[in-house]
């Protein structure tokens, strides 16, 4: 079954404790990216890759890291949180063929820094 | 700054009816709009992408349209269900699935 994966669904931390939400995808998508989504804001995107060891910032890059070792794998990585990164956060991935025209997300993080 | 506009206020339809929504858009020029549908605590699901050279696009009950002069897109269901009852998410880019910026979505509700 295609699908995105990640975890934890649910995360309560503190604020400074370094933690990292991890996302893998099953269909060979060179394209992912990270997104949050608030109340009133909508999604807005956090990062993106285009393919292994490509990565750049979307809209909202502050206070986030990522990273593309492996093709099925986006980590997002909180150095140092802080409770303003208080929210739902998806993965998604996508493939660059044009034939296929399809994004796929996950089923949501959602983090709760105290 | 481009910013992308959803109708915020619920839309209350019967089953069996048409129900449209609203995507509009300024400060922007995208070349691709899209259409997602999400359920509450759930990830959005994408349903169709439509090319700004491309006026209308249809898949099964669904239908999209893009007008670049107007900067608006349309989202119809024909022959609402109860089960089509979800937020319905606009998003904008220039290049495909990369860089999208999203609207804050419409809820709709079809009753029995």
């Amino acid at each position: 079954e295609a699908q995105v994966t990640q975890n934890p669904r649910y995360l309560i931390t503190v604020t400074g404790k370094k933690l990292t939400v991890t996302c893998s995808q099953n269909m060979n998508h060179e394209y992912m990216s990270w997104y949050r989504q608030d109340p009133g804001l909508g999604l807005r995107q956090i990062y993106y890759s285009m393919n292994v060891e490509v990565t750049d910032k979307g809209d909202v890059p502050e206070g986030y890291k990522v990273s593309r070792k492996e093709k099925r794998n986006f980590p997002l990585i909180l150095e140092s949180p802080s409770p303003n990164q208080t929210s739902l956060y998806f993965c998604a991935s996508s493939p660059l063929n044009r034939g296929e025209e399809t994004q796929y997300f996950g089923p949501g993080t959602r983090l709760l820094v105290l | 700054s481009q910013k992308i506009e959803q109708n915020s206020e619920a839309l209350n339809i019967q089953e069996g009816k048409t129900a449209t929504l609203t995507c509009n858009y300024t400060n922007y020029s995208p070349a691709y709009l899209q259409w997602y549908r999400q359920d509450p605590g759930r990830g959005p699901v994408f349903l169709l992408l439509i090319r700004e050279n491309e006026k209308e696009k249809r898949k099964e009950r669904l239908k999209v349209t893009f007008d670049t002069t107007l900067k608006q897109s349309l989202f119809h269901i024909t022959a609402s269900q109860p089960a089509d009852s979800a937020t319905y998410l606009c998003a904008l880019s220039q290049t495909g699935f990369q860089k999208l910026v999203f609207g804050t979505g419409t809820r709709l509700l079809v009753s029995p």
